[in-house]
């Protein structure tokens, strides 16, 4: 499977819980995103990486959240003290930056549901 | 005003019919442009993407660019039961807006 993965599909967890969310992009894509989406929502962007550099963050992103892209390869999300607001879909995309394209492939999800 | 907005329909076209879909953003120096389908319960997938003024081509699909209005649209001819989605416009490839949700009738 060659397209981008994301670990794991579901998590429950507690209100208050850390969690940590994987994404491992197409291999050759230098660029990585993270999106939340509610229902009846557009994805909201959160973060993109390019190779380990995080270059913008969202000012939606509160000091909660924390990303890493270590070696340009795979990426992680975490939330800190999870609450009731952050139950969401997170999405993962990668895309291969090069002049005039930057056509986003988005990983399956996690959905996130706190308690 | 949002960035990018879309109305939500819903759209219902019967099959074999054109749909068209709409978005205008706000962001007047924006240079790319996507148009998204997205399934119930499934992720995004990439349909279509703009980055000049007119029209472009892909079999059954049509984008429209008009940065001078700041509105970007989406055609679908021959469409098919299957093409029933949520369609989501993308400027500069991180804002997205709500979607429009499509529902061809057989």
């Amino acid at each position: 499977d060659t397209g981008v993965s994301q670990d794991p599909r579901h998590k429950i967890t507690k209100r208050g819980q850390n969690v940590t969310f994987r994404c491992d992009p197409i291999s050759e894509h230098n660029r990585l995103y993270w999106y939340r989406q509610t229902l009846g929502q557009g994805p909201e962007f959160l973060t993109y990486f390019q190779n380990e550099a995080q270059l913008e963050k969202s000012r939606l992103l509160s000091d909660r959240f924390s990303a890493e892209r270590p070696k340009g390869s795979f990426s992680t999300l975490e939330i800190q003290r999870t609450e009731q607001g952050d139950s969401a879909m997170y999405l993962c995309a990668s895309s291969l930056r090069t002049a005039g394209d930057n056509e986003q492939f988005f990983g399956p999800g996690t959905r996130l549901t706190v308690l | 005003q949002k960035e990018v907005e879309q109305n939500s329909g819903p759209l219902s076209v019967p099959e074999g019919a054109i749909a068209s879909l709409n978005c205008t953003y706000s962001d007047r120096v924006s240079q790319s442009f996507f148009w998204y389908r997205q399934y119930s319960g499934k992720s995004p997938e990439l349909i279509m993407s703009i980055y000049s003024n007119g029209d472009k081509e892909d079999g059954r699909f049509t984008a429209q660019l008009n940065k001078a209005s700041q509105y970007v649209s989406l055609l679908i001819r021959d469409s098919q039961p299957s093409d029933s989605a949520t369609y989501l416009c993308a400027v500069n490839y991180m804002r997205f807006g709500a979607g429009t949700r499509l529902t061809v009738k057989p």
